[in-house]
């Protein structure tokens, strides 16, 4: 079982809906992520959060809002995507941020825009 | 330009073999590598890592080597199990602040029992 709990699973929302991916780690970790994973290819980092402040945003579009109200939690607001936003969202922790620490991956909520 | 590089988008292995899993780099400057495995439906499971300072670290049936000189870094699994079949991932993290990890493209492999 993994550590990192990501709900929902699944995800399908129309371009005009507004919805909210959700993240949990209970580890102690300081530092959380965001990444994207397309069909074959591997996951490419959005969000990096430490100790709750935003680190860094690798140019992700203004559709997609990152929110840290804990050190638990990671939220990722979805507002007005694109059928190419389709894909599986991973959320990942570590102990800090940085020195190799290995990250923890939840299983992903696979999203689908109509 | 992918500082890290996984040329085998395949690998199939007999039970009880060995598999040998590789990754190349581009940027000197990595201070770790990690091995990633990911099933289907599922995230990505860290594996093993090592630090730029080793050649090696095993941890049970799972041995990173890393050859510094030809930026090249091998997961080798012994004995393969069919359990072990996965996308197996290489990464490492940029250095610095930052704590992202930058992924290779990934090798599937196939344990046949």
């Amino acid at each position: 079982d993994t550590e990192v709990t990501q709900t929902p699973k699944h995800l399908v929302m129309g371009m005009t809906n507004k919805k909210s991916l959700k993240c949990e780690q209970h580890m102690g970790h300081r530092a959380m992520y965001w990444y994207k994973q397309k069909a074959k290819k591997p996951p490419e980092l959005m969000f990096v959060y430490s100790y709750e402040k935003l680190s860094i945003n690798e140019s992700v579009p203004s559709r997609f809002s990152p929110e840290c109200p804990n050190s638990s939690l990671l939220n990722l607001h979805l507002h007005a995507l694109q059928p190419e936003d389709s894909a599986l969202y991973l959320c990942a922790s570590s102990q800090v941020l940085g020195g190799g620490q290995p990250q923890h991956f939840g299983d992903g909520t696979r999203l689908s825009i109509l | 330009d992918q500082q890290v590089k996984q040329n085998s988008p395949s690998l199939s292995v007999q039970e009880g073999r060995i598999s040998i899993l590789n990754c190349d780099y581009t940027n000197s400057m990595f201070d770790y590598f990690l091995w990633y495995k990911k099933y289907p439906a599922e995230g990505p499971t860290f594996l093993i890592s090592i630090s730029s300072i080793k050649d090696k670290n095993e941890d049970g049936r799972f041995t990173v080597f890393l050859n510094k000189s030809a930026k090249h870094l091998s997961l080798h699994i012994v004995p393969s199990q069919p359990g072990d079949s996965a996308v197996y991932f290489c990464a490492a993290p940029p250095g610095g602040s930052q704590g992202n990890l930058i992924f290779g493209k990934g090798t599937k492999l196939s344990v046949k029992p």
